[in-house]
């Protein structure tokens, strides 16, 4: 089974819109970390927000925040106000403990996000 | 804002050859990664590296691959004899302490292996 499943290869926002990026994942360990990575055409990785499992509260930065349902096991990403410099590649990304090697950390497939003007 | 520093940008290789891919993670972080994306596809863990030592690693991460931290400043990742399926983009990644859920990603390494 995927570890993380984004489910929308691409999406399309007009700018100013909120837009939501779907993210589920699956792992059996109570405590792990949940990540979003955005990833612009110039190829670099860039780190947007992070949710770790015992977070009670949804974590927000900005204009990026994560609509965390534990018990459904996703954390969706949603980007208020889009701008057209939010164009990109959004990456999800989970750490999870292995008892015999320690923190793994997976990616899922992205979303393209294309912000129309 | 510092950041992480990834040289070359392009690396071209024979198969079978060896090559170093280095890093210079932010100066003051303490845990480095290691990722690789395949053209096109998703972005794959390596390795973890803290203390001088590897504290994770991947299944993808075996004997042909080695990190090292060879002086203060420097993070490189070697790959011994590299094949076709190495051919790459490879992210060296930094985070600090009390930070560590915020890695900061270096450009990336294209490696092309012919």
């Amino acid at each position: 089974a995927q570890k993380i499943t984004q489910t929308q290869p691409g999406m399309f926002v007009q700018e100013k819109e909120a837009v939501t990026l779907d993210c589920t994942y699956d792992t059996s360990d109570q405590s792990y970390g949940l990540f979003w990575y955005k990833q612009p055409s110039s190829g670099e990785m860039i780190f947007l927000i992070y949710q770790g499992s015992y977070d009670e509260q949804n974590a927000t930065e900005g204009r990026y925040s994560l609509n965390f349902q534990k018990a459904r096991k996703s954390t969706n990403l949603v980007i208020s106000a889009s701008q057209l410099g939010d164009s990109a590649m959004y990456f999800c990304a989970m750490r999870e403990a292995r008892s015999n090697t320690g923190n793994q950390f997976y990616f899922g497939t992205g979303t393209s996000l294309t912000v129309i003007p | 804002e510092p950041e992480v520093t990834q040289t070359p940008s392009h690396q071209v290789t024979q198969m079978g050859q060896e090559v170093i891919l280095r890093c210079v993670p932010i100066s003051n972080h303490l845990y480095f990664y290691w990722y690789r994306q395949i053209l096109g596809q998703k972005v794959e863990f390596l390795v973890s590296f803290y203390n001088n030592e590897i504290s994770e690693k991947s299944e993808i991460f075996d004997d042909q691959f080695s990190v090292e931290r060879p002086d203060g400043s420097n993070f490189t990742l070697k790959i011994r004899s590299t094949k076709l399926e190495d051919s790459a983009m490879y992210f060296c990644a930094s985070s600090g302490l009390g930070q560590q859920e915020k890695q900061y990603f270096g450009p990336g390494t294209r490696l092309t292996v012919t």
